[in-house]
């Protein structure tokens, strides 16, 4: 159980393009997404949390219009890049978490290319 | 906001050794505190956590240990096994904060040696 998919698992993108990813959780209701980053060979960076039916809480230093966030349901987020550019190739992963609990669902990430 | 310093960033050791990995956080309300692998390309696993009301667990070749009072905590990796080899986070949050997401050590390189 507590299965979190990704799609696309990778995207290659022009300069100047948006790009959608969207994280699932498959087998559970997930009141509580979050959005991360990762660059080659560094740590997760947390990008944005989201809850159910509210705006996105964004981390100092991540732009809000750029990073679009929309959790429009208990099973769904979605994460678009809007304008991406080179500087925006990394690693996406996101991590669901039911209600009241601790653990965070990692999904298999995204590997977005911007050419 | 939080801060986990982790240390080695690399740490190699002969099969059958054990191995650990050391953090340190800044918040004090921090709560939760779990250990993830990592595997390259691949999603981070929960190899094991621990809440702030317990100072130790355990999990066959794997434990870790809670020192509110220091706010360090520890991951002890018993009779390594070459499948061992991979990047290992720490981390740790507040539940209930609101904008309560995990926040990364930078990560510790495994190396088990056969």
């Amino acid at each position: 159980g507590a299965v979190v998919s990704q799609h696309p698992s990778r995207v290659i993108c022009k300069s100047g393009t948006s790009v959608k990813i969207e994280c699932r959780s498959l087998d559970f209701q997930a009141t509580t997404m979050f959005w991360y980053r990762q660059f080659p060979k560094q740590s997760l960076m947390l990008m944005a949390t989201s809850n159910e039916g509210s705006k996105a809480t964004y981390e100092q230093g991540v732009e809000k219009d750029k990073f679009l966030i929309n959790h429009a349901s208990l099973t769904l987020s979605t994460l678009t890049v809007t304008s991406a550019h080179p500087e925006d190739s990394s690693f996406y992963i996101c991590s669901a978490r039911m209600a009241g609990q601790y653990e965070q669902y990692f999904g298999p990430g995204t590997r977005l290319t911007v050419t | 906001g939080e801060n986990v310093e982790q240390h080695p960033s690399t740490l190699s050791v002969q099969e059958g050794d054990s191995a650990v990995i050391k953090c340190t956080y800044s918040d004090s309300a921090s709560n939760y505190f779990p250990w993830y692998k990592q595997e390259l390309g691949k999603r981070p696993q929960l190899i094991i956590d621990i809440r702030s009301n317990v100072g130790e667990k355990k999990d066959q070749r794997i434990a870790v240990t809670l020192n509110k009072t220091a706010k360090h905590f520890s991951l002890h990796i018993t009779e390594t096994q070459p499948e061992d080899s991979a990047v290992y986070f720490c981390a740790a949050n507040t539940l209930g904060g609101g904008a309560d997401g995990l926040t990364f050590g930078k990560g510790t390189h495994l190396i088990i040696q056969p």
